[in-house]
């Protein structure tokens, strides 16, 4: 049961250039949301959040933006940088769960 | 300041031996504690989360089980390993019933059945 679907398993982007990671959720009952940026043989470390009270957050070079009607959300990085380049979850939880979902992860690669 | 340790970092083990994977929380209490399993090509797989000592959940059914003998412990184990057990094993801890407060992961374990 895929409550957290990221479809693009991988992008390419060219250094400088907006990355726009996609992800989509099933279930009505998460309200917040996640992004995580993982390194091969590390855990993922926490990147950016937004609660569903809200349809866009903005961290520097990183804004998430939420459309709940359409249960998506997206992560933006503006401009991107060799350094960028990462696996990237999109992660959901509702309010009292004890556990948070996690999408498949997409493969965001930066070329110089 | 909080902090995770996992241990160890890479394993490799033969099909039918036993496993134990463990990971401590410093500089909290009372933290919620989860095991995720990567496998490879795919994401991230909710395997276990607790909220109190001896409070295990399960997510997957499979030949592995979880215990937190401890506050800030919790470990993973198996009896006999198999071959589709191999992948990327992370520990996590967050505050308890906060929504939002993400997850800080551990390092992770790159456990190898052969």
């Amino acid at each position: 049961d895929q409550q957290v679907k990221q479809n693009s398993p991988s992008l390419s982007v060219q250094e400088g250039r907006i990355s726009i990671l996609n992800c989509d959720y099933t279930n009505s009952m998460f309200d917040y949301f996640l992004w995580y940026k993982k390194y091969p043989a590390e855990g993922p470390t926490f990147l950016i959040s937004i609660s569903s009270i809200k349809d866009k957050n903005e961290d520097g070079r990183f804004t998430v933006f939420l459309n709940k009607s359409a249960k998506h959300l997206s992560l933006h990085i503006v401009p991107s940088q060799p350094g960028d380049s990462a696996v990237y979850f999109c992660a959901a939880s509702a309010y009292n769960n004890n556990d948070m979902r996690f999408g498949a992860g997409t493969r965001l690669t930066v070329k110089p | 300041s909080q902090t995770i340790h996992q241990w160890p970092a890479t394993l490799v083990q033969p099909v039918g031996s036993p496993l134990s994977l463990e990971c401590t929380v410093e500089g909290t209490s009372n933290p919620n504690l989860y095991w995720y399993r990567q496998a490879a090509g795919r994401g991230l797989q909710l395997l276990f989360y607790s909220i109190g000592i001896d409070q295990i959940s399960s997510e997957v059914p499979q030949n592995l089980s979880a215990s937190r003998p401890q506050d800030r412990q919790f470990i993973l184990s198996s009896k006999k390993l198999l071959l589709s057990d191999s992948g990327f094993y992370l520990c996590a801890w967050s505050v308890r019933v906060e929504t939002g407060s993400g997850y800080t992961f551990g390092s992770g374990t790159r456990l190898t059945v052969v």
